[in-house]
């Protein structure tokens, strides 16, 4: 089956580094998304990564490693309105969108 | 103006009535798609469109049923509708034209069957 992991709920300090760990399984790879959500709110579009490496935009970071099945999604200096769920998706091989559960992440003054 | 639109924003209804959600898009995107949001879940694909003559049933179709009216519009129908069918509901659009084909979302309708 395909299976996309990401931690359920992430603590951080404002002003601090945190780094969103996803994990997939799926069937064929073609891109990887990460998407912010707002409680209540729709998904807002962070980041796609589709080759190995780092993309930088801004205070937010995405990495992505096909061999491993790994990508992870780094947010700098925080601020309380990154207070949100982050969701990872992968586009598999028929190009359907497989999404994770999202990870709540909670910043603290 | 939201580019991308969902009527109503909320609804309460009782078990076995027939609903029907409205996504209207001016993005001029060719797909769009029906997804359900439960807690503690990942969004679930309910159908899909690419073009106005494609309908494509997606992970959890059972129970539910759609019309694309027009290139701009979606809609989602809940035939006879259950309590496991209580979600937020959101519809998206992609255009495959695009390098990235990023999804945009509506902002959502939260449904409560009673």
């Amino acid at each position: 089956g395909q299976n996309i992991d990401q931690p359920t709920e992430m603590t951080a300090t404002e002003g601090a580094i945190v780094q969103i760990n996803c994990t997939y399984q799926t069937s064929g790879f073609n891109g990887l998304f990460w998407y912010q959500q707002h409680a209540g709110e729709a998904p807002t579009f962070l980041s796609y990564n589709v080759l190995d490496g780092l993309e930088e935009k801004g205070r937010f970071s995405s990495f992505l490693s096909r061999s491993k099945g790994y990508s992870y999604l780094l947010l700098k200096e925080l601020q309380m309105k990154d207070s949100a769920s982050y969701l990872c998706a992968v586009t598999d091989s028929n190009y359907q969108l497989i999404w994770g559960a999202g990870t709540k992440l909670i910043i603290k003054p | 103006d939201a580019d991308v639109t969902q009527t109503p924003r909320n609804r309460i209804t009782k078990t076995g009535k027939r609903i029907m959600l409205e996504c209207s898009q001016t993005k001029g995107h060719d797909r769009m798609y029906w997804y359900r949001q439960d807690p503690g879940l990942g969004l679930r694909l309910i159908y899909y469109s690419f073009d106005v003559k494609d309908i494509n049933k997606g992970e959890i179709s059972d129970g539910y049923s759609v019309s694309r009216q027009a290139q701009a519009k979606f809609s989602l129908s809940l035939e006879s509708a259950i309590p496991n069918q209580t979600a937020l509901y959101f519809c998206a659009t992609s255009d495959f034209g695009q390098e990235v084909e990023t999804q945009y979302f509506g902002p959502g309708t939260r449904l409560l069957v009673l």
